[in-house]
């Protein structure tokens, strides 16, 4: 079965710090691609980064990482020097398949508050 | 660049009645994604556009909901009638290509915050 587990639905961090948002996955689909998406209390889902189950190295953009451990099926988002706009709803989603016409399988989140 | 529209932001429906929703997505987008996102859940894909034809609508309640896109740009999400169990924020995005590589970027819109009493 094709899944995603946020284990974390609430976390606190202080402002400056750097902070990991946990995320597993599920996939018998050899190749497959993961993403990490922002909400805030807007309600848009905004792209942050994306690894692909090939890539060799982990997926960085700015101050977001993506800690890419594929033995252990995991994909971890790191963001560095936390600042107050980051406050928002962080979701894990995965691609499986070969296309973008997979369908796009979304964890149920956790929501990141930071302290100023 | 105009990002995805989405109207009305808001919506208030007693049960059993109808309800439209209205997504217009980027210009030149020719895949457009409705979602259901229910309080404290991860968006679920109810349908997929390729243009105007569907791509996948596995997850679409056929009994009470449907979606168009006639003219493969804007497109409509119906209920009807609606269930108590309806309330979720609904979510319109768009992508370039369907058929292109795992990387292809999906642009949401702000959704549609629905409330069934």
């Amino acid at each position: 079965a094709q899944k995603i587990t946020q284990t974390q639905p609430g976390m606190f961090v202080q402002e400056k710090e750097a902070v990991t948002l946990d995320c597993t996955y599920d996939t018998s689909d050899p190749s497959y691609g993961l993403f990490w998406y922002k909400q805030p209390s807007s309600g848009e889902m905004i792209f942050l980064i994306y690894q692909g189950s090939y890539d060799q190295q982990n997926a960085t953009e700015g101050r977001y990482s993506l800690n890419f451990q594929k033995a252990r099926k995991s994909a971890n988002l790191v963001i560095s020097a936390s600042q107050l706009g980051d406050s928002a709803m962080y979701f894990c989603a995965m691609r499986p398949g070969y296309s973008s016409a997979s369908k796009i399988i979304f964890g149920s989140g956790t929501r990141l508050s930071i302290r100023p | 660049e105009a990002g995805v529209a989405q109207s009305p932001r808001y919506k208030i429906i007693e049960k059993r009645q109808s309800v439209a929703f209205w997504c217009n997505p980027i210009s030149g987008h020719a895949t457009l994604y409705w979602y259901q996102q229910i309080l404290g859940q991860g968006p679920k894909l109810l349908i997929q556009f390729q243009n105007n034809g569907v791509v996948d609508d596995s997850q679409l309640p056929k009994d009470r909901f449907s979606a168009e896109r006639l003219k493969g740009v804007d497109s409509t999400l119906k209920i009807q009638p609606a269930k108590l169990e309806d309330s979720a924020v609904y979510l319109c995005a768009s992508s370039f290509l369907t058929g292109g590589t795992l990387q292809e970027t999906q642009y949401f819109g702000p959704g549609t915050r629905l409330l069934v009493l």
